[in-house]
C-alpha cells in the first residue's frame, strides 16, 4: 500500500466554481501537510502548508487536515483559468526523524475553463 | 521565487553515454534533493545531501550518482544512459530548520534513445 494516495483526475471544472482536491495516507506519523502545485513544464511550487490537524485559509485556498480519518483536502475558491495545474499533496514525518524527507501524492491535474 | 536551477532543460542522448544533469540554488540552503518524475506518478526521491561532502541515497533505487563539492551545487550523474531512465528529474533544497519546505527547480527532461 502507498503511504499518499492521490486520484489524479484529470479534473475539469468552470471558471468559479469550487474546487475539491484530496488525498488520503496510511502512516499516522505524518504530521506536517503541504499543497505543491505544478504547472506545465515547472517545478512544483508550495502553495500550503499546515501542521496537524485543522484548517489554514490563504485568500482563495483553504487547506484542511483530518488527522483522526487520515485525509487532507485543498478547496480553491472562485477557481480562475490561472489555477489549472497539477497540484501534489505532500507530508513528513516529524523533523528529529527523517530530516525533511517529504512524500508526495501522484498529483491531481486540474482545468479551470473560462 | 526560489533561486534554483537546473540546466539542461531538455536533452535527448543516446544509449551508453555520459551524462550530468546540472542543479544550483543562490539561497544558501544545506539540504538538496533529487528526484524523478514520471508523468501521472509520485515524486520519488533518488538523493539528498545534508550539506557538503554528505550525500545519501533516496528511496528509488537508481544508478546515478552525485556529488556536493560545493553548498550551491549539487550535480548528478549517469555513467551510462539507457532507454529506462527517460524521466524527468527535479532538484529541490531546503534551508536549515524548514526541511519541510522544499523549493524546486524547473526540471530536466531526460530521453535517452
Amino acid at each position: 500500500q502507498k503511504e499518499v494516495e492521490q486520484d489524479p483526475g484529470p479534473l475539469s471544472v468552470p471558471e468559479g466554481a469550487i474546487v475539491s482536491l484530496n488525498c488520503t495516507y496510511s502512516n499516522s506519523a505524518f504530521q506536517y501537510f503541504m499543497w505543491y502545485r505544478q504547472y506545465s513544464r515547472k517545478g512544483p511550487e508550495l502553495l500550503m502548508y499546515t501542521y496537524s490537524s485543522g484548517n489554514k485559509e490563504d485568500g482563495r485556498f483553504t487547506a484542511q487536515v483530518d488527522k483522526s480519518s487520515k485525509y487532507i483536502s485543498l478547496f480553491i475558491r472562485d477557481s480562475q483559468p490561472s489555477d489549472s495545474a497539477t497540484y501534489l499533496c505532500a507530508m513528513s514525518k516529524p523533523r528529529g526523524s527523517t530530516l525533511g524527507r517529504l512524500y508526495f501524492g501522484r498529483g491531481t491535474q486540474l482545468t479551470v475553463w473560462p | 521565487e526560489a533561486d534554483i536551477y537546473q540546466t539542461p532543460r531538455y536533452l535527448v542522448i543516446g544509449t551508453g553515454k555520459k551524462i550530468t544533469l546540472e542543479c544550483s540554488q543562490t539561497m544558501g540552503h544545506d539540504k538538496m534533493y533529487w528526484y524523478q518524475q514520471d508523468p501521472g506518478m509520485e515524486l520519488h526521491l533518488i538523493h539528498y545531501s545534508y550539506g557538503v561532502n554528505s550525500t545519501e541515497k533516496g528511496d528509488l533505487s537508481s544508478e546515478s550518482t552525485v556529488s556536493r563539492i560545493r553548498t550551491e551545487h549539487f550535480p548528478l550523474t549517469l555513467e551510462s544512459a539507457r532507454p529506462s531512465h527517460t524521466s524527468q528529474y527535479l532538484c529541490a533544497s531546503s534551508e536549515r530548520g524548514r526541511l519541510d519546505t522544499q523549493y524546486f527547480g524547473p526540471g530536466t527532461r531526460l530521453t535517452v534513445l
